[in-house]
């Protein structure tokens, strides 16, 4: 079946720092979405995908679909304690998810 | 608006025992979906629904029913629940067009623990 695969699990970064993610398929999409999740709660929608090529940002994170529509990218600059979560990538109409990137941000 | 609603929040089960997980969402989207989640790991699509009346199964369907008899509503049903499905349980809605993917969006989520 379809598989997103995610990358790196996790990520130790010191406040300020920049970050990088990717994911990865064999199949084609049309959606790429990327996720965020807290301790305790439901993942949260950060950006939304819908065309090959499209960057797209919502303040310190931008998200790319890749020109081949098998791949996205979400960048984070200049990292805050509060970045801190599990970070998903998710495509499809069934709507799969990576297996997720797990920050640590230290002061 | 409330968006996606699950409940209960928490529940322990016995093994052997069934119980129902609600969810409803008001925002009229067409797509809906419960997964599981196990600690420390990613979401597992456990059953889908394109819209009222069809519902199809995702990665891990053993050992559970779903039904879709409204647009707003998506129960999630555990028959005989066993020590495996002990998890927590995100049930998301998305609208989906012609023209893009759903944009879901996420319950509260359900801890379960079954003993």
């Amino acid at each position: 079946g379809q598989q997103l695969n995610q990358s790196p699990q996790s990520m130790f970064i010191q406040e300020g720092e920049d970050v990088s993610m990717n994911c990865t398929s064999s199949s084609i999409f049309n959606t790429w979405l990327w996720y965020k999740q807290d301790p305790g709660e439901g993942p949260v929608l950060l950006i939304a995908l819908y065309k090959a090529g499209e960057l797209t940002s919502n303040g310190r994170l931008t998200a790319q679909f890749g020109i081949t529509r098998k791949d996205s990218f979400l960048n984070i600059s200049a990292s805050i304690p509060s970045d801190v979560g599990i970070y998903f990538c998710a495509a499809g109409g069934k709507l799969i998810f990576g297996q997720g990137t797990e920050l640590s941000v230290k002061p | 608006n409330a968006g996606v609603t699950q409940t209960p929040k928490f529940r322990i089960l016995k093994i052997g025992q069934s119980m129902t997980l609600q969810c409803t969402q008001d925002m009229n989207h067409n797509y809906m979906y419960w997964y599981r989640q196990d600690p420390g790991m990613g979401l597992k699509l456990i059953y889908y629904s394109v819209g009222a009346g069809i519902t199809d199964k995702g990665e891990v369907p053993n050992g559970y029913n779903v039904s879709r008899s409204t647009t707003e509503d998506f129960p999630l049903r555990l028959e005989l629940a066993a020590p495996s499905q002990t998890s927590v349980y995100f049930c998301a809605s998305g609208l989906r067009t012609a023209l893009r993917d759903t944009e879901a969006f996420f319950g509260q989520g359900t801890r379960l623990t079954v003993v």
